[in-house]
């Protein structure tokens, strides 16, 4: 029962262009999203969340995106440096409760 | 201004012997939750604890695997007799429970089951 999925394994961008990931979730009990940034070996990083009152936040280079009619939230990010080459997890929470739902993953991938 | 800490980094069992994962939380954090990432996959809720209290382990095997946080120390994940499939890494995570969506992550402890 994969609540929350992200149906790219990987997205390989050139420097300086726009990066867009996507994910999907089917429980529409969850109400707050985030994403997380994970580098080999370390714990995931996080990035930039969004309230389901919301359909936009953003934060410098990055900008989540909220479609609560589709289930469906999107990272932007622009422009694209080789330093966010990484996996990039997108992650769900129901309010009252504590625990985090993940995707799968997207391996982003900046060429220079 | 320290993160969430983990140790040890790298655990090495074999079958069948005991594994002890310790996380301690950010400073002014209360509220612990722990993850485990299968190779190939994303992170799988375990379990979700306070100060002496478990809050959801609805994410723990019914079996062999325990986590407590105790009023004084690092949150502690136990695991028995373990198995190769627990090979594994696991992660620790923090938040102030005010926000508790918000959850800020240890380093990880990859344990490897021989």
């Amino acid at each position: 029962d994969q609540q929350v999925k992200q149906n790219s394994p990987s997205l390989s961008v050139q420097e300086g262009r726009i990066s867009i990931l996507n994910c999907d979730y089917t429980n529409s009990m969850f109400d707050y999203f985030l994403w997380y940034k994970k580098y080999p070996a370390e714990g995931p990083t996080f990035l930039i969340s969004i309230s389901s009152i919301k359909d936009k936040n953003e934060d410098g280079r990055f900008t989540v995106f909220l479609n609560k009619s589709a289930k469906h939230l999107s990272l932007h990010i622009v422009p694209s440096q080789p330093g966010d080459s990484a996996v990039y997890f997108c992650a769900a929470s129901e309010a009252s409760y504590g625990k985090l739902t993940f995707g799968q993953g997207t391996i982003l991938t900046v060429h220079p | 201004n320290a993160g969430v800490m983990q140790n040890p980094r790298h655990l090495v069992r074999r079958r069948g012997q005991e594994a002890r994962l310790r996380c301690s939380p950010m400073k002014g954090h209360s509220h612990v939750y722990w993850y485990r990432q299968l190779p190939e996959e994303g992170l799988k809720f375990m379990v979700y604890l306070q100060k002496e209290n478990i809050i959801d382990e609805s994410g723990m095997p019914k079996e062999r695997f325990s986590a407590e946080f105790p009023k004084e120390g690092p949150s502690i994940l136990r695991i028995q007799q373990v198995v190769r499939g627990d090979s594994a890494a696991y992660f620790c995570a923090s938040s102030t429970g005010t926000a508790s969506y918000e959850q800020y992550f240890g380093p990880g402890t990859r344990l490897t089951v021989t």
